[in-house]
C-alpha cells in the first residue's frame, strides 16, 4: 500500500506568526505532488502542483518546496492570517490517473 | 467558485435504497474524477471518466456505478445503500485525461449523503 502522510494532524498558530507542515510520500515512481487549501464548508483548493526535486513554489504568503529523493513536502505560511484557517492537503501521483491524498494537516489561526 | 457543479447538496435516505448524484465539470473539462470523504478518512479516489470513457477506477465498491454522458456531465449511482456509505462525495475536474499527473484538478461543492 503506498501512503502519503502529513503532520501534523492539526496545529494552532498565532496570528501573525509563520509555520509549516510536512507531506510524506514514498521515493520511488515519483511523478507529482498536489497541495490543496480545504475551508470548511468549501471545497477543496488547488494551491501548487510540484514535479521537479527541488522546486519552490509560491503564491502569496504560501510556498512549498519539494524534496523527492527522501521523500517530503513541506508547505510553508508566512505570517499567519485568520483566512489562512483551512485544512491543508497533500496529494501523490504515482504515474497512473489517480490522486493519493493524505488525511491533511488542519491549521487554525488563533486571533 | 471553481466551476465545477454537484447536485443535489444534501441528500437523505434510507438503508437498501438507490441514489444518483450528479456532476458537471468546468466548461473544457473532459476528465471528470469522483471522490468520496468519510469520517476521519482522506479522500478516497473512486472512478474517473475522460470524454465518456472510463480512464481509471480507485477503491470503488460494486454497489456503485458512473458514466460520463456526451454532455460531459458524469453520474454516481449508488445502489444497495448501507450505513457505512454515509460521506461527502465530491466530483472534480482537469482538462486533460493524464489530469491527475499534473494538471490541476477543480473540485466542486459536493454532495453529502446520509444514509439512515
Amino acid at each position: 500500500i503506498l501512503n502519503v502522510e502529513q503532520s501534523p494532524q492539526s496545529l494552532h498558530v498565532q496570528e501573525g506568526d509563520s509555520t509549516n507542515f510536512t507531506c510524506s510520500f514514498p521515493s520511488s515512481n515519483f511523478y507529482a505532488l498536489h497541495w490543496y487549501r480545504w475551508e470548511t464548508a468549501k471545497s477543496p483548493e488547488a494551491l501548487f502542483v510540484m514535479t521537479l526535486n527541488g522546486d519552490e513554489k509560491k503564491k502569496g504568503r504560501i510556498s512549498a518546496t519539494l524534496n523527492t529523493k527522501e521523500g517530503y513536502s513541506y508547505l510553508y505560511i508566512k505570517g499567519s492570517q485568520p483566512e489562512d484557517s483551512a485544512t491543508y492537503l497533500c496529494a501523490f501521483n504515482f504515474g497512473n490517473e489517480k490522486l493519493t491524498f493524505g488525511t491533511g494537516t488542519r491549521l487554525t489561526i488563533i486571533p | 467558485d471553481s466551476g465545477v457543479t454537484q447536485t443535489p447538496k444534501h441528500l437523505i435516505t434510507a438503508t437498501g435504497q438507490r441514489v444518483t448524484l450528479r456532476c458537471s465539470p468546468r466548461s473544457g473539462d473532459l476528465s471528470v474524477y469522483w471522490y468520496q470523504q468519510s469520517l476521519d478518512q482522506g479522500l478516497q479516489f473512486l472512478i474517473q471518466y475522460y470524454n465518456g470513457e472510463e480512464r481509471a477506477k480507485g477503491n470503488i465498491l460494486e454497489r456503485f456505478s458512473a458514466q460520463q454522458f456526451p454532455d460531459l456531465h458524469s453520474e454516481l449511482n449508488l445502489s444497495s445503500l448501507e450505513l457505512g456509505d454515509s460521506a461527502l462525495y465530491f466530483c472534480a475536474s482537469s482538462l486533460r485525461p493524464g489530469g491527475a499527473r499534473t494538471d490541476t484538478q477543480y473540485f466542486g461543492p459536493g454532495t453529502r449523503l446520509t444514509v439512515l
